[in-house]
């Protein structure tokens, strides 16, 4: 089945413990990313790849880091998380940029006391 | 200054209405997606859509690249319809997407 998938779905952490969500493909998709949804700000651009070895920054980048070492894997990583952090976290994955249909994993509550 | 605006940001409608939401962008895009988030949290892909206009179902999705407006349609709406729909168009400068605040629908029975 085709399908992202993301790791873990609930979190509870505390300020400053580094903490990595996994994502992964199974589609072969090119284009991966990574965004966050808040209340009354809707969904936003954290980080995004283009391709293996290529990432880049999206509308809202502070405090994380991301990196694709493999085609299939795009995980989020925060070194020093704080309370602002608190948020849904979608992954998502497409063949490319545009003009292709995006599929997203299930989603990653996380919770930064 | 929103780059992307979506009306109405809520809507109640009974069994069967025409439903319409709109989405103004300020932006030159690339392709535009619309979104459907059920109230469980989880995202699909309803449309991704460069020109004109598509269809799946009782979906219709419309854009007007000129006029920087796309516009979703529900026909013979129902309440399984019920969920937040946003729209999410691509940059045609770079790689980013950028997000509405979504339209709350709400189907009665």
């Amino acid at each position: 089945e085709a399908q992202v998938t993301q790791n873990p779905r609930y979190l509870i952490t505390v300020t400053g413990k580094k903490l990595t969500v996994t994502c992964s493909q199974n589609m072969n998709h090119e284009y991966m990313s990574w965004y966050r949804q808040d209340p009354g700000l809707g969904l936003r651009q954290i980080y995004y790849s283009m391709n293996v070895e290529v990432t880049d920054k999206g509308d809202v980048p502070e405090g994380y880091k991301v990196s694709r070492k493999e085609k299939r894997n795009f995980p989020l990583i925060l070194e020093s998380p704080s309370p602002n952090q608190t948020s849904l976290y979608f992954c998502a994955s497409s063949p490319a940029r545009g003009l292709h249909e995006q599929y997203f994993g299930p989603g990653t509550r996380l919770t930064v006391t | 200054k929103n780059e992307v605006e979506q009306s109405p940001q809520n809507l109640t409608a009974q069994e069967g209405e025409f439903i319409t939401i709109n989405c103004s962008y300020s932006v030159g895009i690339s392709a535009l997606h619309w979104l459907q988030q059920h109230p469980g949290g989880g995202i699909v892909s309803l449309f991704m859509l460069s020109s004109g206009k598509k269809k799946h179902g009782r979906l219709i999705a419309t854009i007007n690249i000129q006029e920087k407006h796309s516009s979703l349609h529900i026909t013979a709406s129902h309440p399984r319809d019920s969920a937040v729909y946003i729209c999410a168009p691509w940059g045609v400068r770079d790689d980013k997407i950028i997000f509405g605040k979504g339209t709350r629908l709400h189907i009665l029975p």
